[in-house]
């Protein structure tokens, strides 16, 4: 069974950068995609964007466009999402997800990486 | 983009009782290519049910999802103290949007 396992947390200086990786353990993402979402303390869920790793196209949310870049890197079954120009409006959870489906962006995710704290403070 | 409207915010409710939750798209979904997901504290959210009404593995059937077009509802047929926890509902026609999420407290 395969699992999403994600880096640690993390505590960054506003206007700096964050990279958060997301590892497929016990198998491979396959041909499915690879989504980004974000949650903020006790709120709600918000995609940032997601990839296909077997073609490396992306999408990404018109929201964060200018400062997110998703990528995987498949020999290593990894994703990768940096997000730069932090504030501390980004102080949330991260969390990786993969699509039930093969190669569709837009899809319900069934497995779920145990999410990453960034933590954004001066 | 596509917005889903959750209802209501918070249901207060025993142990036994039976909820319903809504999740109102703001266009039709082809395909009913809505999800529901269930998230409790410090968890990732776990997928119920996809294509509006297909429960996903392992969800217990006291768990029932309907709807097309632009309702959905997803019905927990009696609670069990497990089910306490917030629930999203999420669409898949275009780049996915989730709903607000409906929390399910115990009253």
């Amino acid at each position: 069974q395969v699992q999403l396992v994600q880096s640690g947390p993390e505590v960054k200086k506003p206007g700096s950068s964050v990279k958060v990786s997301c590892k497929a353990s016990g198998g491979t993402f396959g041909s499915s995609a690879i989504i980004w979402v974000r949650q903020a303390p006790g709120q709600g869920l918000e995609r940032m964007g997601d990839i296909i790793p077997i073609f490396g196209t992306t999408n990404y949310a018109l929201k964060f466009q200018v400062r997110v870049t998703i990528t995987a890197d498949e020999s290593t079954s990894t994703a990768y999402m940096e997000l730069r120009s932090l504030t501390s409006e980004d102080t949330a959870f991260y969390y990786c997800a993969r699509g039930r489906s093969i190669a569709a962006a837009a899809d319900a995710f069934d497995i779920w990486g145990q999410g990453t704290l960034v933590t954004v403070s001066s | 983009e596509i917005v889903l409207t959750q209802s209501p915010g918070t249901l207060s409710l025993s142990p036994g009782q039976r909820a319903i939750l809504s999740c109102r798209a703001s266009q039709s979904l082809t395909s009913n290519y809505l999800a529901w997901y269930q998230q409790k504290p410090a968890q990732p959210p776990r997928l119920l049910f996809y294509a509006a009404s297909n429960r996903a593995t392992g969800i217990p059937d006291r768990f029932s999802a309907s709807g097309s077009r632009t309702d959905f509802t997803l019905t927990i047929s009696r609670l069990e103290p497990e089910d306490f926890a917030v629930y999203y509902c999420q669409q898949y026609v275009t780049s996915p949007t989730f709903g607000g999420g409906t929390k399910v407290e115990i009253k």
